[in-house]
């Protein structure tokens, strides 16, 4: 069974711009999660979604948006970046069912603002 | 509020054993997840507890008192590969809280 995948897995953009990011979750999963984390810092939730709905949200401002289509792959969209969005953007797939107590994550994409 | 606390850092010996604490603090708990991260990698589940009690998987066990709002990740019988960060996340209404991450590193 093929894993999480995350593309691209380096990126380097310049203040203003905004960026895609994708993830393709395990066969069969449904729910796909976002996460940002910073050097020494734990994972900051983004969002969730769930058979192409958002399920819930993190605190981040708009700028952040997400969507999943109906083969349950995601991406994530940050529009106007600044210098602060610079961090690992991780994925993590799960069944969706229940309780959600195990997240596969991919690679993630790190993103560099400049 | 939802917090969780974890230390920044511990440090142990080869062969050893360490103990990795977690106390947190939020509303509709139902478990409490550890993940561990090698730098430059990607997390990965270790253990899940939603009851009261310890659960061991191997050299690894996890225990949880909902009473305390406390868990601990206990490693056993050190090895160098296991020198990473180590998370715990709470899960909570349908969100995973996380912890900063506790970096282990292991002397030789």
């Amino acid at each position: 069974k093929a894993g999480v995948t995350q593309t691209p897995r380096y990126l380097i953009k310049t203040r203003g711009q905004q960026v895609t990011l994708s993830c393709s979750p395990i066969s069969g999963h449904r729910s796909v999660s976002w996460y940002q984390q910073t050097p020494g810092q734990g994972l900051q939730f983004l969002f969730e979604y769930f058979s192409e709905t958002q399920r819930n949200k993190g605190n981040f401002p708009g700028r952040f948006s997400g969507r999943q289509f109906s083969n349950s792959r995601s991406e994530m969209n940050v529009s106007t970046l600044e210098l602060g969005d610079s961090a690992l953007y991780l994925c993590a797939s799960a069944s969706g069912e229940g309780s959600n107590e195990k997240l596969f994550f991919g690679s993630g994409t790190q993103l560099s603002v400049l | 509020g939802q917090s969780l606390e974890q230390p920044s850092e511990v440090t142990a010996v080869e062969g050893a054993i360490v103990q990795i604490n977690c106390t947190y603090q939020t509303s509709g708990f139902y478990g409490l997840s550890w993940y561990q991260q090698h730098d430059g990698g990607a997390p990965t589940f270790l253990s899940y507890n939603a009851l009261d009690g310890l659960e061991e998987t191997g050299r690894f066990s996890s225990f949880l008192s909902r009473s305390d709002s406390y868990g601990y990740l206990l490693l056993q019988e050190l090895q160098m590969k296991d020198s990473a960060s180590y998370f715990c996340a709470v899960h909570s209404n349908y969100q995973l809280i996380w912890g900063a991450g506790t970096k282990l590193i292991i002397k030789p």
